[in-house]
């Protein structure tokens, strides 16, 4: 059973400071792993898709890493901003379609 | 481009009544999901379905069950409803499930 953890659970940090998100997952036969933010009481929003044959993808200010053989990847965010506070997801697409998340990492950046 | 629509926004239901909850794809999209979820979690998958078809299936008892029309909109059904059914149900679309998931802003379902 496909398990997915992302730590820190909560995250506070000033504007501007760079952060970096973890996310690892247990089993590697992985189709690929999603990046998304969300907002409360609201839906996800996609940041980054990294396929299983990729190293990493970048979108502005987010820079995102898969180890596809050691079960983790990161979300690297630059220059981070007061408008980047919201809880960031990390899914897995594994076996039979199914789609594993972690509970999240809900970050503050405090102006 | 419109974007993946879901209706109602909110409901509150009886335990034990039954539910409808309905997504609108993204244009060009053929692949739906379902998820659930509960205050302070991550979403759990429920099941996908791809060309009409059941594709995939999380860990949910049948009373969960889905509909995919040929404009590859989507229906959510529950029955027999049960407290810890509360939760925020959210769709998403992708073309193929190997590809980006977009979501809808979700249903928030209040079971009492």
């Amino acid at each position: 059973k496909q398990e997915v953890t992302q730590i820190p659970a909560a995250l506070s940090v000033p504007e501007g400071e760079n952060l970096v998100l973890n996310c690892s997952f247990t089993d590697s036969a992985i189709y690929n792993l999603q990046w998304f933010r969300q907002d409360p009481g609201k839906g996800l929003t996609s940041l980054l898709l990294i396929q299983s044959s990729q190293r990493e993808q970048t979108s502005g200010r987010l820079n995102a890493s898969l180890d596809k053989s050691s079960g983790r990847s990161t979300l690297y965010i630059a220059a981070s901003q007061p408008g980047d506070s919201a809880t960031y997801l990390c899914a897995v697409v594994g076996g039979y379609q199914k789609v594993t998340f972690g509970i999240g990492t809900k970050l503050q950046v405090i102006p | 481009e419109t974007g993946v629509t879901q209706s109602p926004t909110h409901l509150i239901k009886t335990r034990g009544q039954q539910v409808t909850l309905r997504c609108s794809s993204q244009s060009g999209h053929n692949t739906v999901s379902w998820y659930q979820q509960a205050l302070g979690q991550g979403p759990q998958f429920i099941f996908q379905y791809y060309r009409e078809e059941e594709n995939g299936r999380g860990n949910f008892p049948p009373r969960f069950s889905g509909l995919q029309f040929p404009n590859y909109s989507s229906e959510l059904n529950v029955n027999a409803l049960e407290l810890d059914d509360s939760a925020l149900y959210l769709c998403a679309s992708s073309f193929q499930s190997a590809y980006e998931q977009y979501f809808g802003p979700g249903t928030r379902l209040t079971v009492t």
